[in-house]
């Protein structure tokens, strides 16, 4: 069974950093690309970022470009969103999902929980 | 950027109607790279459609969906209580991989 467990939400400061995690497992992790989407509070579903199943090749959407870098970790079934520079307009739930194959065609098929993100003062 | 628009905002329904949603696309989207998220309240999202019109694993025969170019559409041929919830279409032909606006299914 495919299981993603999305962490290290929480509240900060405009301006502060953050890191996501999102743990896999139930797939051969290596074998599939990632992909980070968000949800504002009472808004609908924004793309965020994607990487490759190796890691070589990660896209973004503009509105992130510069301040989030999404990585990976294969040995430990791990993907990673490094979110610097927050603004109050990052403040979502934060889905981590699985694409159903490579970078082609890249449709979530697996989606975690979400973790929280507020950016306030 | 393609921006999909989902038509329309809001339905109101009852339980056994036949609905059908639509998700237009500023372009034309590549290869059909189209799919359909259903998300309920609390929820994760959850993949119904890809590729315009192939179900996802364990989603039931009387989702469809259907489309090509910059048209596509979902049909729930009857509507169950555990239908109500809101749709996403989705394009994943080329980034960044946007969403629709989403199109909420209401019990009338």
């Amino acid at each position: 069974e495919v299981q993603l467990v999305e962490s290290g939400g929480g509240l900060v400061q405009p301006g502060g950093s953050l890191r996501l995690s999102c743990v896999a497992s139930g797939f051969t992790f290596s074998s599939y690309a990632m992909t980070w989407v968000r949800q504002a509070p009472g808004r609908g579903l924004d793309w965020v970022s994607l990487i490759s199943g190796s890691g070589s090749s990660t896209y973004y959407a503009d509105s992130v470009k510069g301040r989030f870098t999404i990585f990976r970790d294969n040995s430990k079934n791990t993907l990673y969103l490094q979110m610097n520079s927050l603004r109050a307009e990052d403040t979502a739930l934060y889905y981590c999902a699985k694409i159903a194959g490579g970078v082609v065609a890249a449709i979530p098929d697996y989606w975690g929980q979400g973790t929280l993100v507020t950016v306030s003062s | 950027e393609i921006v999909l628009t989902q038509s329309p905002g809001t339905l109101s329904l009852s339980p056994g109607e036949r609905v059908t949603l639509s998700c237009r696309a500023s372009q034309s989207v590549s290869s059909n790279y189209l799919g359909w998220h259903q998300q309920k309240p609390g929820q994760a999202p959850r993949l119904l459609i890809f590729g315009a019109s192939s179900r996802a694993t364990g989603i039931p025969d009387r989702f469809s969906g259907s489309g090509s170019g910059t048209d596509f559409t979902l049909t729930i041929t009857r509507l169950e209580p555990e239908d109500f919830a809101v749709y996403y279409c989705q394009q994943y032909g080329s980034s960044p991989y946007t969403f629709g606006q989403g199109t909420k299914l209401e019990i009338k």
